[in-house]
């Protein structure tokens, strides 16, 4: 089965800064990669989804890439606010999901 | 719309008990799933429906039964259970690309 890794447990980022958060597969390229937000006691809510042949996706704040040579996803948010801190998820797949365990980030006003 | 609701919020069992956790979808999607969260793991997947009627295994199926009777109930089952099933447990619907999430239920097992 794929493994999903997001390598950094926890971000601190100063308020008004880029947050970056990485995704990393280790097998197959998946055909989908998508990004979810959760807050502490409540369940995940999506974000962004990025398909195979995109290479960049953008949602406001948020930017999401797709490097299939790296095997590798970058989740972007610009202009940080407090507001943003939460545990962000990545997942493979479109139905059936593979998750990483997430990156806690919180931004410091 | 209510979205994916879940219930019980909260419960506590003892090890060899039985019960229902309930999940109901309002969006008249046909695909709905169950997972398991725990810490340093992530999210996996327990069970999966793709309509009324149609069920199969996701990743970590054992000690758990699900029937899909509705299109808007999904319900998991632990027919006996043990602290290892000590868990939070989110169940999901997906409309389009986008996967929706209940609130969860938080299960101890004693």
């Amino acid at each position: 089965s794929q493994k999903i890794e997001q390598n950094s447990e926890a971000l601190n980022i100063q308020e008004g800064k880029t947050a970056t958060l990485t995704c990393n597969y280790t097998n197959y390229s998946p055909a989908y990669l998508q990004w979810y937000r959760q807050d502490p006691g409540r369940g995940p809510v999506f974000l962004l989804l990025i398909r195979e042949n995109e290479k960049e996706k953008r949602k406001e704040r948020l930017k999401v890439t797709f490097d299939t040579t790296l095997k590798q996803s970058l989740f972007h948010i610009t202009a940080s606010q407090p507001a943003d801190s939460a545990t962000y998820l990545c997942a493979t797949g479109a139905n059936n999901l593979f998750f990483g365990t997430g990156t806690r980030l919180t931004v410091i006003p | 719309n209510a979205g994916v609701t879940q219930t019980p919020k909260f419960q506590v069992l003892k090890t060899g008990q039985s019960m229902t956790l309930q999940c109901a979808q309002d969006m008249n999607h046909e695909y709905m799933s169950w997972y398991r969260q725990d810490p340093g793991m992530g999210l996996r997947l327990i069970h999966y429906s793709v309509g009324a009627g149609i069920t199969d295994q996701g990743e970590v199926p054992n000690g758990y039964n699900v029937s899909r009777s509705t299109t808007e109930d999904f319900p998991l089952r632990l027919l006996s259970a043990a602290p290892s099933q000590t868990s939070v447990y989110f169940c999901a619907s997906r409309g389009g690309e986008t996967q929706y999430f209940g609130p969860g239920t938080r299960l101890l097992v004693l």
